[in-house]
């Protein structure tokens, strides 16, 4: 069955630190890929995805992520972390039919 | 942003009770889904439609129905709610033009179930 991990339900970095939030698939495909952050009572954003073609995308905000086919991963990563990037990030793939299944979201704090 | 609202944004309910959930659209986008949120478990879809009249099930569907009988409008029916259908509910649209698999989502609806 299709699934996704986030292995770090919490992180805490320190504001200009760098970051980078772990994401592992299951999919037996080429996997469609997403990451979405959502700020408190707020819905979701999508911050970049991946479908084919170049292994390391660009997303909005200052973050990027990187597919590895080999470790079924897709992380995410940001050079210098803000204090307005604290919020939930979740990673998706999409199956077939064009339904997501989302990890269980990673909650980054940021320090001062 | 993608022109999508749902009502209420917030509801309080007894057990027993039903439940109507409302996701509207304005982008004329195919494709509809609700997902509930809960902590420690992501999203989790639980009905999508992809066109009028046309819905299926997904992964936690058990106690939901839903309708769609325009292309705006995507109901979301808890037909006699349960204090384990106290979520965060959020509708989410889909283009089906070619390539573009981007979902949309909507600020949600907190229902507490009492």
């Amino acid at each position: 069955a299709q699934s996704v991990t986030q292995p770090d339900i919490h992180i805490t970095v320190s504001e200009g630190a760098s970051l980078e939030l772990r994401c592992n698939y299951s999919y037996g495909a080429t996997p469609y890929l997403f990451w979405y952050v959502q700020s408190p009572g707020q819905g979701l954003q999508l911050l970049l995805k991946y479908f084919s073609g170049d292994t390391l995308v660009q997303g909005i905000k200052g973050f990027e992520a990187e597919f590895k086919r080999s470790q079924s991963s897709f992380n995410l990563r940001k050079p210098s972390v803000h204090w307005s990037d604290a919020a939930e990030y979740f990673c998706a793939v999409e199956n077939q039919g064009g339904k997501l299944i989302f990890g269980q979201g990673t909650e980054l704090s940021v320090k001062p | 942003d993608a022109g999508i609202t749902q009502s209420p944004r917030h509801k309080v309910t007894e057990t027993g009770t039903p439940v109507t959930l409302r996701c509207h659209q304005t982008e004329n986008h195919r494709y509809m889904y609700w997902y509930r949120q809960d902590p420690g478990h992501g999203l989790r879809l639980i009905h999508y439609s992809y066109g009028v009249k046309d819905t299926d099930k997904g992964e936690v569907s058990d106690g939901y129905s839903v309708s769609r009988s325009k292309t705006e409008d995507f109901l979301l029916t808890l037909e006699s709610a349960t204090s384990s259908q106290t979520s965060v509910y959020f509708c989410a649209i889909r283009s089906d033009s070619g390539g573009d698999n981007e979902q949309f989502f909507g600020p949600g609806t907190r229902l507490t179930v009492l």
